[in-house]
């Protein structure tokens, strides 16, 4: 079946500094990428997606690219603040509709 | 535009009761899903409705149910609570026609079974 793997964290950066949090996964077909985001006690917020190879996915400074290639969508921002600490889902959606989301990466920007 | 709204915010049950949870979807929208996350961990699919019909199912017991109404709003209902269902319930809607329709998810409830 469909499934998502991320790196594990936690992950602990200081201010602008570079950020890169990995995700590759598995899946028939052509699936769907997005990357959600959830703030301390809040739900989830589609932070950017990507529906098809080579597809560039941005928002917020942050970017990601669907590598069909690799099977990967890595999520990258090239100078993180202190209000990005927030944990980070990779999810893909194929034929079913359903997410399929990773275990999530917790990161934390120090000042 | 109202994005997803979820009720209750919080709630404590004590095990062996049962608990119903709602959610209006965004304005728009059509279809609901509804995910559990448990702590530290990724959100998992329940179910999803649409046309009031429980659409697609994940590997969750029969003790999970759902309903959808005409307007597009959906309650969760789960019976004989387990301490295992302690968990953030998240409610997402999108639109079904198209092929790439995003999920947008409400703020959860979080269920405390004691």
């Amino acid at each position: 079946g469909n499934s998502v793997t991320q790196m594990e964290g936690p992950v602990t950066l200081s201010e602008e500094a570079f950020l890169t949090i990995n995700c590759t996964y598995t899946a028939t077909g052509y699936p769907s990428l997005f990357w959600y985001v959830q703030y301390p006690g809040e739900g989830l917020q589609l932070l950017l997606k990507a529906t098809k190879a080579d597809d560039k996915g941005s928002n917020k400074g942050f970017e990601a690219t669907y590598r069909k290639e690799t099977t990967s969508f890595h999520l990258e921002k090239g100078s993180v603040q202190v209000s990005d600490s927030a944990v980070y889902f990779c999810a893909l959606k194929g034929g079913s509709e359903k997410l399929v989301f990773g275990k999530g990466t917790k990161l934390t920007v120090n000042p | 535009d109202a994005g997803v709204t979820q009720s209750p915010t919080h709630l404590i049950k004590t095990r062996g009761q049962q608990v119903t949870l709602r959610c209006s979807p965004k304005s728009g929208h059509d279809t609901v899903s509804w995910y559990q996350q448990a702590l530290g961990q990724g959100p998992q699919f329940i179910f999803q409705y649409y046309e009031e019909e429980e659409r697609q199912r994940g590997n969750f017991p029969d003790r999970f149910s759902g309903h959808q109404f005409p307007n597009y709003s959906s309650e969760l209902n789960v019976n004989a609570l387990l301490l295992g269902d302690s968990a953030l319930y998240l409610c997402a809607s999108s639109f079904i026609v198209t092929a790439t329709d995003t999920q947008y998810f409400g703020p959860g409830t979080r269920l405390t079974v004691l």
